[in-house]
Parts: structure tokens; C-alpha cells; sequence
């Protein structure tokens, strides 16, 4: 069974421009979180999508979007990037029938420059 | 919100025993999970408690105490592929269906021949 996927694995974008990254979860899971984890930093909530639905969302400006899809993968857009919006965005699911422990993708790199 | 501690580092010497300790300040508390994260991968499931006690997983065992706020990770007979960090995390019980987790620092222990 594949795990949770997560696309590009590295990104290289110029301070100001839009960045989109992509995750498609473990088959049968519903819940979608998206954590950023910058050098030296701990896993930082962003934002958690159930459902099609966005759920709740941590403490990040509003620059930081994201959806979830009919079939439950989901994208993270975060605009006008500064740079220290520099980090490992991780992607992770969960489900019911996991016993809504949470998965985690290997990751997109976000350089910004 | 949810506040969570666990040592920076820690250094353990192969096949010896570690402790790694996590003590949380919570608003609400739905169960605590051990992560484990090699650099530039993806954080890996460990272990998952909710009630007291100490849960074990062959070399890995998981122990809490929510009156004290308090858990450790146990790892046995150590490796050197045990070089990593380990992320506490606690999820919230914000309310129906909440599943996100809010995660310590991590310990980066490294194993020493």
C-alpha cells in the first residue's frame, strides 16, 4: 500500500512568488494536515482538511492556502513568500480506521531565495 | 494551547538502554504519540498512549502519566541506526474529531560505538 505522497520533493522560488505543493494521502484516508518544519524548528501546525472541509489552521498568516479535493489530496499554496518561509513542508493523513494515528508524506523542500 | 518539552540532545552508548522524557502543559488532552525522524526524512510512527502505563513495542516502550503530564520513550538494546530525533506530540481534544497533533522540539540522541 503506497504511502502518503508529496510533490515536488524540492522547490527553489524567488522572495514575492506563489508556491504550490501537492499531497495525496494513504488510500481510504480522509484527513489531510500540512506541518512546516524549519531548520532547527519543531513540526509547526498549518493546516488540517477533513472531508473536502478546512478544519482548523495554526498560527500562520493568511498567505498560507490550501484545499482538499474530491479525492481527498490536497495542495498547500503559500503566496508572496519571504524568506523564511524556508523549510520541510510535510504532509500527513489519517483516518478513523487508523485509529486516526497521523502519516506522514517524506516531504516537500521549500527554498526560498 | 498546548506546551511540550523533551531534552535537545541526548548521547547513548550501542546495545545500552536510553530514557528520552516529554512533560506537556495541555488545555485538553486526547493521547500522546513518539515519533521518529532521521535527518532529511519524514517523521515514522513509534508509539501512541491514551490511558496511563507503559506501552511496549519490542526494543521501543512508551510510558505516560496524565496526572503528571509526563511520558517517556524507551529504547532498548540500541544501534546505531537508533541515531535520530524523537518527537513527542500530544493531540488536542479541542473538541469532536480533532486529530492534529501539536509536536515537542524533538531530542536528536545519537548512538556511539
Amino acid at each position: 500500500e503506497a504511502g502518503v505522497t508529496q510533490s515536488p520533493t524540492h522547490l527553489i522560488k524567488t522572495r514575492g512568488q506563489q508556491a504550490t505543493l501537492r499531497c495525496s494521502p494513504i488510500s481510504g484516508h480522509t484527513s489531510v494536515y500540512w506541518y512546516q518544519q524549519a531548520l532547527g524548528l519543531g513540526l509547526q501546525f498549518l493546516l488540517w482538511y477533513d472531508e473536502g472541509e478546512e478544519r482548523n489552521r495554526g498560527n500562520f498568516p493568511p498567505r498560507f492556502s490550501g484545499r482538499q479535493f474530491p479525492n481527498y489530496s490536497s495542495e498547500l499554496n503559500v503566496n508572496a513568500l519571504e524568506l523564511e518561509d524556508s523549510a520541510l513542508y510535510l504532509c500527513a493523513s489519517s483516518s478513523v480506521g487508523s485509529g486516526n494515528t497521523i502519516y506522514f508524506g517524506e516531504g516537500s523542500w521549500l527554498t526560498v531565495v | 494551547g498546548q506546551n511540550i518539552d523533551q531534552p535537545t540532545e541526548m548521547t547513548a552508548t550501542e546495545g545500552a538502554i536510553v530514557q528520552i522524557n516529554c512533560t506537556y502543559q495541555t488545555s485538553g488532552f486526547n493521547g500522546l504519540f513518539w515519533y521518529q525522524q532521521h535527518a532529511g526524512e519524514a517523521p515514522t510512527f513509534l508509539s501512541y498512549n491514551v490511558l496511563d502505563g507503559l506501552e511496549e513495542k519490542g526494543r521501543f516502550s512508551s510510558f505516560l502519566s496524565r496526572s503528571k503530564g509526563y511520558s517517556y520513550l524507551l529504547l532498548k538494546e540500541l544501534q546505531m541506526k537508533d541515531s535520530a530525533s524523537y518527537l513527542c506530540a500530544v493531540r488536542d481534544a479541542l473538541g469532536a474529531g480533532s486529530y492534529q497533533l501539536t509536536f515537542g522540539k524533538g531530542t536528536k540522541l545519537s548512538v556511539i560505538p
